[in-house]
């Protein structure tokens, strides 16, 4: 079975610095991955999806995530944070069995100050 | 696009009743919808995955007598929570998945409180 895990529980930056979330995944075949926000209050939304092509995909709001396939790992990425991106953060894994059951990292919680 | 609701969002019953909560797709056809439990500071547990028209897969440890899944047309799931318990207090979430995707989109939640 197919396990995900963030590193980082909370992290707290000021505005406008740069922020990279780790995701690491253990699952030997073909993977589809997700990475998933959580603002106060609301549900869960995709961020951004990477199936397959580039490995390097961009999603809503500036965010960006590179997929290595010899590290297995999926890292959120954003140049410059800001205070509205204040919210949950959850990788999420897809086996690519056809199914589209996910599993999901434990979070993590981004604070940003203003 | 890709709305699902949850009714009710928030819920509050006595131990020993039972709840029934809707998860329904609102603009597109879910050929399986998710049902999870998040707990605080904690990751969110998958339950069981419902396809329409056949009976729930749950994952290890959950009681399918206690926690009764339908998911009788492309665009509606229930979750019944059985002879609740204060244990069974939590955010549970749905999510359903197009037909044509491996996406899952996701419900706001519903907050169930059993005292």
């Amino acid at each position: 079975a197919q396990s995900v895990s963030q590193h980082n529980h909370h992290v707290i930056l000021s505005e406008a610095a740069s922020l990279e979330l780790g995701c690491n995944y253990s699952y030997g075949g073909t993977v589809n991955l997700f990475w998933y926000v959580q603002y106060p209050g609301q549900h869960l939304q995709l961020l951004l999806k990477y199936f397959s092509g580039d490995p390097l995909v961009k999603g809503i709001k500036g965010f960006e995530a590179e997929f290595i396939k010899s590290k297995f790992s999926f890292n959120l990425r954003k140049p410059s944070v800001q205070w509205s991106d204040t919210a949950e953060y959850f990788c999420a894994v897809n086996a690519g069995s056809g199914y589209s059951t996910l599993t999901f990292g434990k979070g993590t919680m981004l604070l940003v100050s203003p | 696009g890709a709305v699902v609701s949850q009714h009710p969002s928030r819920v509050i019953c006595k131990s020993g009743t039972s709840v029934k909560i809707e998860c329904r797709s609102l603009d597109f056809q879910a050929t399986t919808m998710f049902w999870y439990r998040q707990f605080p500071k904690k990751s969110l547990m998958l339950m069981a995955t419902s396809n329409e028209g056949s009976k729930a897969t749950y994952e290890q440890g959950v009681e399918k007598d206690k926690f009764l899944i339908n998911h009788a047309s492309l665009t509606l799931s229930t979750l019944t929570v059985t002879s609740a318990h204060p244990e069974d207090s939590s955010f549970y979430i749905c999510s359903a998945s197009p037909t044509s995707g491996y996406e899952q989109y996701f419900g706001p939640g519903t907050r169930l409180t059993v005292t």
